[in-house]
């Protein structure tokens, strides 16, 4: 059970709209509908944004967004603010009752 | 509103025992869900270690499994984990979560803020 694989950084200006990919395999993200998404500020507990692949918890802004290509999720945060700065994490199901995370992506607002 | 507090010593020694208990509010453990261990060390990513059902059902990462044990207390309504022969390695903030929905893909839904444990002699 390896770790999914995210890019270390992403960026962009205020306003754009900024990707995040998680690539697992063909056992984990690839088989089960069963990625989420994570925010996690400094010296903070992380924040479900996503869970399902493309589902948003209650009070997560539709900015947020998610979806699943294979055995690659992503993360779209659209019409990016400056509070959206932080580290993002994917999580999936990856059978026999375990879970894996991603290594993060540090996603700065330019 | 669920709430969860992470509890326990913030220094322990190489080859000792790490010991934590996560107290939930809010929520009855024995209601369902299941009950979860994350770490991060520091500057590096989330890891997760293990979750356990109010039943005293539990299920470990493959890399930990065998140093650690998660229990629960229903009467107490909170639950522990215990990572056996601790090294350097397993400095982190270590975070108690609850797990949603499993057909959901267990989700972690409520966390915990976190306890900064060190492995120092």
């Amino acid at each position: 059970q390896s770790a999914l694989t995210q890019p270390p950084s992403a960026s962009g200006s205020p306003g754009q709209s900024v990707t995040i990919s998680c690539t697992g395999t063909r056992s984990d993200v690839g088989y089960y509908n069963y990625v989420s998404w994570y925010q996690q500020h400094p010296g903070k507990a992380p924040k479900l944004m996503i869970y399902e692949v493309t589902k948003r918890p209650s009070g997560v802004p539709d900015r947020f967004s998610g979806s699943k290509s294979g055995n690659t999720a992503s993360l779209t945060v659209s019409g990016l603010q400056a509070e959206d700065e932080a580290a993002y994490y994917c999580s999936s199901y990856a059978g026999s009752n375990t879970v894996v995370f991603g290594g993060g992506t540090k996603l700065t607002v330019l | 509103q669920v709430q969860l507090q992470e509890s326990g010593p913030g220094l322990v020694k190489p080859s000792e025992t790490l010991s934590l208990t996560c107290a939930v509010s809010g929520y009855s453990i024995s209601s369902g869900y299941y009950w979860g261990w994350i770490r991060q060390p520091p500057g590096e990513g989330l890891e997760w270690i293990g979750n356990v059902y109010h039943s005293g059902s539990s299920n470990y990462s493959p890399s930990l499994k065998s140093r650690v044990t998660i229990s629960v207390d229903t009467s107490k309504n909170q639950f522990s984990l215990k990572l056996s022969s601790v090294t350097a390695a397993d400095t982190a903030v270590y975070y108690c979560a609850r797990h949603g929905a499993y057909n959901s893909g267990w989700p972690f839904d409520y966390w915990g803020r976190g306890s900064l444990v060190i492995v120092s002699s």
